[in-house]
């Protein structure tokens, strides 16, 4: 079994601040990264893809990859209230097909 | 826009009730998935396929089957529900080949009792 590790948190930031999330993946053999956000009750909705080494932004998320110490970040700037949700780290898993999801960070934006 | 639309929002079922959850995707998408989701274990696949008639087991299959008639339909079935199953299911697919991305349905929060 291939493993995704989050901090479950919560972390706390104030509004307009930087949020990072972290996970880390046990298969080195993993290409494909995803970061998805979901609120409470509702299913996850895809926020950022990345699949090189390095930085990849989109408005005010910006996803770090580092292959070689296997993690995956996630970093959320000008936080605001509405991005209160748990963040999960997905990899691809062993059959190419399925995704291996991390349990989730969940992330509180206090006004 | 993909749409991944499951039939229930919510069920409630009896214990050893034979119980089915649907998923249907507009999306033309080679693979579907069936998740469940329970507070602390996070997202776990219970089954997949990649194709239709097709079908591999995730991490969790035991206590459950599918059925995979039609590209567009993955159905989740539960021979005999029993109440650790009570969870949320959620349902998602993608294209083969692709980046891997899935989508997801709203989900079904299934209640046995």
């Amino acid at each position: 079994q291939k493993e995704v590790e989050q901090n479950s948190g919560p972390l706390s930031v104030p509004e307009g601040a930087i949020a990072s999330l972290n996970c880390t993946y046990s298969d080195r053999g993993s290409q494909s990264f995803f970061w998805y956000r979901q609120y409470s009750g509702k299913s996850p909705e895809l926020i950022m893809s990345i699949y090189s080494n390095g930085d990849k932004e989109d408005g005010r998320f910006t996803a770090q990859l580092n292959k070689a110490s296997q993690y995956v970040s996630l970093l959320i700037r000008d936080s605001q209230p509405s991005d209160s949700a748990t963040y999960l780290c997905a990899v691809n898993g062993d059959s190419g097909y399925a995704l291996n999801f991390g349990k989730g960070t969940s992330l509180l934006v206090t006004p | 826009d993909v749409k991944v639309t499951q039939s229930s929002r919510y069920l409630v079922k009896r214990t050893g009730e034979k119980v089915f959850l649907e998923c249907v995707q507009d999306m033309d998408h080679e693979n579907m998935f069936w998740y469940r989701q329970d507070p602390g274990l996070g997202l776990r696949l219970i089954y997949f396929s990649y194709d239709v008639k097709m079908k591999e087991k995730g991490d969790i299959p035991e206590g459950y089957s599918v059925s995979r008639e039609k590209k567009e339909r993955f159905s989740l079935i539960l021979e005999s529900a029993s109440t650790n199953q009570t969870s949320m299911y959620l349902c998602a697919s993608n294209l083969q080949g692709g980046v891997n991305i899935q989508y997801f349905g709203a989900g079904t929060r299934l209640s046995v009792l």
